[in-house]
C-alpha cells in the first residue's frame, strides 16, 4: 500500500542550527502536509503544500513540494529548544481529502 | 475554542476488559477521524465519520474494536474484550469540509495501557 518514508528518524541539535528532513514515497500526491506533535499532545499542523514546486514559509519553518510531487522537505533554521518534538509529513490519499496517511515521524531533540 | 476534547487521558485496564474512549469534536466540525499511534506502526487512521455517519473503517483492527458516533458533538471508540497490543494511545481529530485540504484539529490523546 501507499507509504511515506520519512528520514532521518531522529536527530541531535545544538540550539542555533539549521534542520533539514524529508519524506519520500512512490506514490503521487496532489497535497503535502507537515505536522508537529509536543510530547503528551496530539499532532498539529504546521505547513499545508499543494502544488509541486511551492515553497511555504511559516515563521523559521519552511517546506516545499517536490516537483515530482512524491516527496516533500522541511528545513528549520536558527533552532531554539521548542522545537522539540516528532515532525511528521503526512498526505490525503483515497480521493478523500479527509484520508491522511503518515509518516513514521522525525523525533527533533536540541542542546541548550 | 475548546478544541477537541477526549476523555480519559489515561487507562490503565486489564485484559479481557471493555474500554471506551470519547471524543467531543470541535463544535461546527462535519468531519470526526480515530487514529491509533504506536512505536512499530505510527499513526493510523481507524475510522471517520462525515455528518455522524461512518465513511471509511477499513483501518479498524478486527471486531473487537467499534466506533460510533450519536451525534454531531460525541463519539466513542470501543474495544472488547481488550487485549495488551491494544495499548497505544488513541487520537480523535476532527475537521470542517471547505477548500482545497480541509485540516484536522487533533486532541490530546488518551494513552491505553492493557495489562
Amino acid at each position: 500500500g501507499q507509504q511515506l518514508n520519512q528520514s532521518p528518524q531522529s536527530m541531535f541539535i545544538q540550539e542555533g542550527e539549521d534542520v533539514s528532513m524529508n519524506c519520500t514515497s512512490s506514490s503521487i500526491f496532489n497535497t503535502w502536509l507537515w505536522y508537529k506533535q509536543d510530547p503528551g499532545e496530539g499532532p498539529v499542523l504546521l505547513i499545508a503544500l499543494y502544488k509541486a514546486g511551492e515553497l511555504t514559509s511559516n515563521g523559521r519553518l519552511t517546506a516545499q513540494f517536490g516537483i515530482t510531487r512524491k516527496d516533500s522537505f522541511l528545513n528549520i533554521s536558527a533552532s531554539i529548544p521548542s522545537d522539540v518534538g516528532i515532525y511528521f509529513c503526512a498526505a490525503p490519499f483515497g480521493g478523500s481529502q479527509g484520508n491522511l496517511i503518515f509518516g513514521k515521524g522525525t523525533k527533533l531533540s536540541v542542546k541548550p | 475554542d475548546a478544541g477537541v476534547i477526549q476523555s480519559p487521558r489515561h487507562e490503565v485496564t486489564e485484559m479481557g476488559q471493555e474500554v471506551t474512549l470519547r471524543c467531543k469534536p470541535i463544535s461546527g466540525h462535519d468531519y470526526l477521524f480515530w487514529y491509533r499511534q504506536t512505536m512499530m506502526r505510527g499513526l493510523e487512521l481507524l475510522i471517520y465519520f462525515n455528518n455522524n455517519v461512518p465513511i471509511d473503517d477499513s483501518g479498524m483492527p478486527e471486531d473487537r474494536f467499534s466506533a460510533k458516533m450519536p451525534n454531531a458533538s460525541f463519539s466513542t471508540l470501543k474495544i472488547q474484550p481488550s487485549e495488551p497490543r491494544d495499548s497505544a494511545v488513541y487520537f480523535c481529530a476532527s475537521s470542517l469540509m471547505a477548500g482545497t485540504y480541509n485540516e484536522q484539529f487533533f486532541g490530546p490523546g488518551t494513552r491505553l495501557t492493557v495489562l
